[in-house]
C-alpha cells in the first residue's frame, strides 16, 4: 500500500532562498511529526500535528521554520531565508492515531542543500 | 539535542554472527523504540518496548530494557547481508500523566556492516 511520500526529494538552495517541503502521509493517519537529520545524526524532532492542530512545535531551530497541516492531510515545512546550517534531510513521519501505541511510519525524506 | 547514545558507533561482523547494539538515554520513558535505516528503504520501524516491559522478542530481533540503568540492547541473530543499515534507537518520553503524545528523540545510531 502507499506510504509516507514527500516531495521533493532533493532541493538545492541558495543562501536566502525560501523553500516549501510537502508531506503527504499515509490516509487517515491522525498524528504528523517532522524531523531534520544531519549528516551522521539521528534525527531530531521538529514539530507535531494531530490532525490540523500544531500542539508542539518546541523543535523548530528559529522563526525562520513555519509548518502548517490546514486540513489534517498534507504538511508542508516553510524554510524562509535559508541558512548553509539548515542543510540536512527533512524527515515526515506519521501514525494511525494520537497517542504512544503506534509506530511511526517515516518517508524517504527531503534532502535539502543550501549553497 | 540527542538524548540517546548507542554503542558502538560502528560494527562489522560475517555473515550469520550475532550483533549487539546497546543505546542509553537520559529521561523517564513510556517507550523506546528502535529503527533502521538505509539508503534504499529511508528510517523503518524494528520493534517497540514498553517501559514496564523488561524483554521483547521479533523474528531474529532480540530487545532488552533495563530502565533502572536507562540502558537498552538490540541483538541480531544469525546475521545477513542486507542486515546492513544504520541502527538507532529512539524514545518516547513519558509526561506528567504517565502518557506521550510519541514525540521521538533518537540517539545518533550504530552503523552496522555484514560482510558476505
Amino acid at each position: 500500500g502507499a506510504g509516507v511520500s514527500q516531495s521533493p526529494r532533493y532541493k538545492v538552495a541558495k543562501r536566502g532562498q525560501d523553500v516549501a517541503l510537502r508531506c503527504d502521509p499515509i490516509s487517515g493517519h491522525v498524528s504528523l511529526f517532522w524531523y531534520q537529520q544531519a549528516l551522521g545524526q539521528g534525527p531530531e524532532f521538529l514539530t507535531y500535528f494531530q490532525n490540523e492542530a500544531q500542539l508542539d512545535k518546541s523543535g523548530l531551530p528559529s522563526d525562520r521554520f513555519f509548518a502548517e497541516r490546514p486540513e489534517g492531510s498534507v504538511s508542508t515545512l516553510k524554510i524562509q531565508r535559508t541558512q548553509q546550517e539548515d542543510s540536512a534531510v527533512y524527515l515526515c513521519a506519521s501514525r494511525v492515531q494520537a497517542g504512544e501505541r503506534n509506530e511511526q511510519f517515516f518517508g524517504p525524506g527531503t534532502r535539502l542543500t543550501v549553497l | 539535542s540527542q538524548q540517546g547514545e548507542e554503542d558502538p558507533q560502528a560494527l562489522s561482523i560475517q555473515e550469520g554472527e550475532n550483533a549487539t547494539m546497546n543505546c542509553s538515554y537520559k529521561t523517564s520513558i513510556n517507550n523506546l523504540q528502535w529503527y533502521r535505516q538505509n539508503s534504499g528503504r529511508g528510517l523503518v520501524h524494528l520493534i517497540l518496548i514498553r517501559s514496564n516491559e523488561r524483554e521483547k522478542h521479533s523474528g531474529r530481533l532480540r530487545v532488552t530494557l533495563d530502565t533502572s540503568k536507562k540502558s537498552s540492547s538490540l541483538l541480531i541473530t544469525a546475521s545477513r547481508a542486507a542486515d546492513t543499515a544504520s541502527y538507532f534507537c529512539a524514545t518516547a518520553r513519558a509526561n506528567a500523566g504517565g502518557t506521550s503524545y510519541g514525540k521521538l528523540t533518537f540517539g545518533q545510531g550504530t552503523i552496522l556492516t555484514v560482510h558476505p
